[in-house]
């Protein structure tokens, strides 16, 4: 049962415009989510997180939303970069526990 | 670099063989993760130490896994009995108490049991 689940295996953005990663989730016991980049042959990198008391959370050219009615979470990069051709992981954390759930991830191709 | 280090990074061993993967993490990282990646899937969580305490394991960690964090440091996952289906990418991660959910990862091992 994938309690985190990322629907778009890939997704591809020309340089310069918006790339929107989107996330869903059934469990409305986590209480805290985050995104993580990954490149090939490396392990996935922390870029931004959001606790389930907030709606938005900003950092530099990254934004994540999470409406909480709809258990659904957004990862918005502005503008897109080549460099951020990479696989997406959204996680949550099961609240009270250590646990983090993955999604599936998607691939992001920014095209320069 | 003083990023989190997993030793070895490949292992290829035949079925039925014992393997023992090592990570060290950032030094003064009093949190420690081990997770596992198959092809396509997200990390799948294993196990959570908090200093040399292992606080959490999944269910979905058999009687054949077992990880291990002596002196709060370094930390060892031993897989028993290999089956073909242990086959994955082993993943460590790290992070401090007090900067909250922000894990640091290795770079992985990536097992393969022929």
């Amino acid at each position: 049962d994938q309690q985190v689940k990322q629907n778009s295996p890939s997704l591809s953005v020309q340089e310069g415009r918006i790339s929107i990663l989107n996330c869903d989730y059934t469990n409305s016991m986590f209480d805290y989510f985050l995104w993580y980049k990954k490149y090939p042959a490396e392990g996935p990198t922390f870029l931004i997180s959001i606790s389930s008391i907030k709606d938005k959370n900003e950092d530099g050219r990254f934004t994540v939303f999470l409406n909480k009615s709809a258990k659904h979470l957004s990862l918005h990069i502005v503008p897109s970069q080549p460099g951020d051709s990479a696989v997406y992981f959204c996680a949550a954390r099961l609240s009270g526990t250590y646990k983090y759930i993955f999604g599936t991830g998607t691939r992001l191709k920014v095209l320069a | 670099d003083t990023g989190v280090s997993q030793n070895p990074r490949h292992k290829i061993t035949k079925r039925g063989q014992n393997v023992t993967f090592r990570c060290d993490p950032i030094s003064e990282h009093n949190r420690l993760y081990w997770y596992r990646q198959t092809l396509g899937q997200g990390p799948e969580f294993l196990t959570y130490f908090q200093n040399e305490a292992q606080l959490e394991k999944s269910r979905l960690l058999s009687d054949r896994f077992s990880a291990e964090r002596p002196k709060g440091s370094f930390s060892t996952l031993e897989i028993q009995r290999t089956e073909q289906g242990d086959s994955a990418m082993y993943l460590c991660a790290s992070s401090l108490l007090t900067t909250g959910t922000s894990n640091t990862f290795g770079s992985g091992t990536r097992l393969t049991v022929v």
